[in-house]
């Protein structure tokens, strides 16, 4: 079946810096969606994204869907403390009923 | 705001043992999922459902049951626990006609022993 390959697994920061991860895909997507997790928590949206080259932002976050539309990045900016948790992605080649998921990214913020 | 309720948030069941999850929304959303989550695999999706009466299956769906007789719920039944069973159940729910803009519940963590 299709596949999400997101990366990294995992980051390690300093508060402040800034962060960017990306999702890559085996075939065509014409939605990405990125979405948080907070520990104890179900995924909550933060950037929905439908058509190639968008870019799109949210506070401190930005998304664009690639241009292949086979990949999609979001870069924080400035992180702070809040922003640990996990993201992920998902996007869906037919019906937005079946979305695919990638593994996550999980955010650590180094003290 | 409620949004998307699902209960128990933990359980524990003996192999062979059947439960129901249940899956409460109120935002008169017409499509319901229900995704497990198991660590380093992402969210998959089980069963969902596009109105009352309309069930259809996901990418795991072997073991799972699905009912939707009303807009506002849907259980999720498992008829005979095995081991493999043991993650983190999603419950979401959707407004916009398929956008994937989905609501998600707390969870619910299942352990089968």
């Amino acid at each position: 079946g299709q596949q999400l390959n997101q990366s990294p697994q995992s980051m390690f920061i300093q508060e402040g810096e800034d962060v960017s991860m990306n999702c890559t895909s085996s075939s065509i997507f014409n939605t990405w969606l990125w979405y948080k997790q907070d520990p104890g928590e179900g995924p909550v949206l933060l950037i929905a994204l439908y058509k190639a080259g968008e870019l799109t932002s949210n506070g401190r976050l930005t998304a664009q869907f690639g241009i292949t539309r086979k990949d999609s990045f979001l870069n924080i900016s400035a992180s702070i403390p809040s922003d640990v948790g996990i993201y992920f992605c998902a996007g869906s080649a037919e019906s937005n009923y079946q979305l695919i998921w990638g593994a996550g990214t999980k955010l650590i913020i180094k003290p | 705001n409620a949004g998307v309720t699902q209960t128990p948030k933990f359980q524990v069941l003996k192999t062979g043992q059947s439960m129901t999850l249940q899956c409460a929304q109120d935002m008169n959303h017409e499509y319901m999922s229900w995704y497990r989550q198991d660590p380093g695999m992402g969210l998959r999706l089980i069963h969902y459902s596009v109105g009352a009466g309309i069930t259809d299956q996901g990418e795991v769906p072997n073991g799972y049951n699905v009912s939707r007789s009303t807009t506002e719920d849907f259980p999720l039944r498992l008829l005979s626990a095995a081991p493999s069973q043991t993650s983190v159940y999603f419950c979401a729910s959707n407004g916009q006609g398929g956008t994937g803009e989905l609501f998600f519940g707390e969870g619910s963590r299942l352990t089968v022993l």
